[in-house]
């Protein structure tokens, strides 16, 4: 079975632009999470969604942070204008009804 | 609210040694407990899970972790240490008592680097 999908795996911009992270969940999951890993900060959850519902965005650092569920196996994580401190590790991960979470391999952040 | 800590940032054992990695939690109940690892330029991959039941438990790549509640401690082991499970390891804690919106989510540990000398 396919794992966690992610894209792009990595990503170099210049500050101010629109950056926009994508994630396909593992097929019937319906929690999906997004994350954020830094060596300062460790491994940060910025939002989870439950059946494509946001559920708890309290991680979200600033407004310029948002995320979508269209359906069940698409989310993306958008940046609005970026700027160098958002580099870091993005991750999505799924899970069904029962734990453990199952991680993509992330996508690598680089704000110029 | 939930926390939990791995007190040491990196290990160092020999090839066929047994190695131990340190994970404790504060939670308000019983707590559900994970072990993750991560590889370079890789997602966390998961190890293993206690939730109830046995206090040792038996989980991907001859690891396995036991659950003290006393000391409220849950450290993964090995009893044979390979090269290639060197990698940053991952402990994490989730609050089944914690009804709140953030009720599904886990709380990471700050990860320990394991290094197996060959």
């Amino acid at each position: 079975d396919a794992g966690v999908i992610q894209s792009p795996r990595h990503e170099v911009t210049e500050m101010g632009q629109e950056v926009t992270l994508r994630c396909k969940p593992i097929s019937g999951h319906d929690y999906l999470f997004w994350y954020r890993q830094t060596m300062m900060r460790g491994l940060e959850l910025l939002i989870y969604f439950n059946n494509n519902v946001p559920i708890d965005d309290s991680g979200m650092p600033e407004d310029r942070f948002s995320a979508k569920m269209p359906n069940a196996s698409f989310s993306t994580l958008k940046i609005q204008p970026s700027e160098p401190r958002d580099s870091a590790v993005y991750f999505c991960a799924s899970r069904g009804q029962e734990p453990p979470q199952h991680f993509g391999d992330g996508t690598r952040l680089s704000i110029l | 609210a939930q926390s939990v800590a791995q007190p040491e940032d990196q290990v160092n054992v020999a090839e066929g040694n047994p190695l131990t990695v340190k994970c404790t939690y504060s939670v308000s109940g019983n707590p559900y407990l994970f072990w993750y690892v991560q590889y370079p330029n890789r997602g966390l991959q998961f190890l293993l899970k206690y939730i109830t039941g046995d206090n040792l438990v038996k989980g991907s790549y001859g690891f396995e972790a036991e659950f003290n509640k006393s000391q409220t401690s849950f450290h993964l082991k090995k009893p044979s240490a390979l090269v290639s499970d060197s990698a940053l390891y991952f402990c994490a804690v989730r609050d089944p008592l914690d009804s709140g919106a953030g009720s599904y989510q886990l709380t990471f540990g700050k990860g320990t680097k394991l290094s197996v000398i060959p």
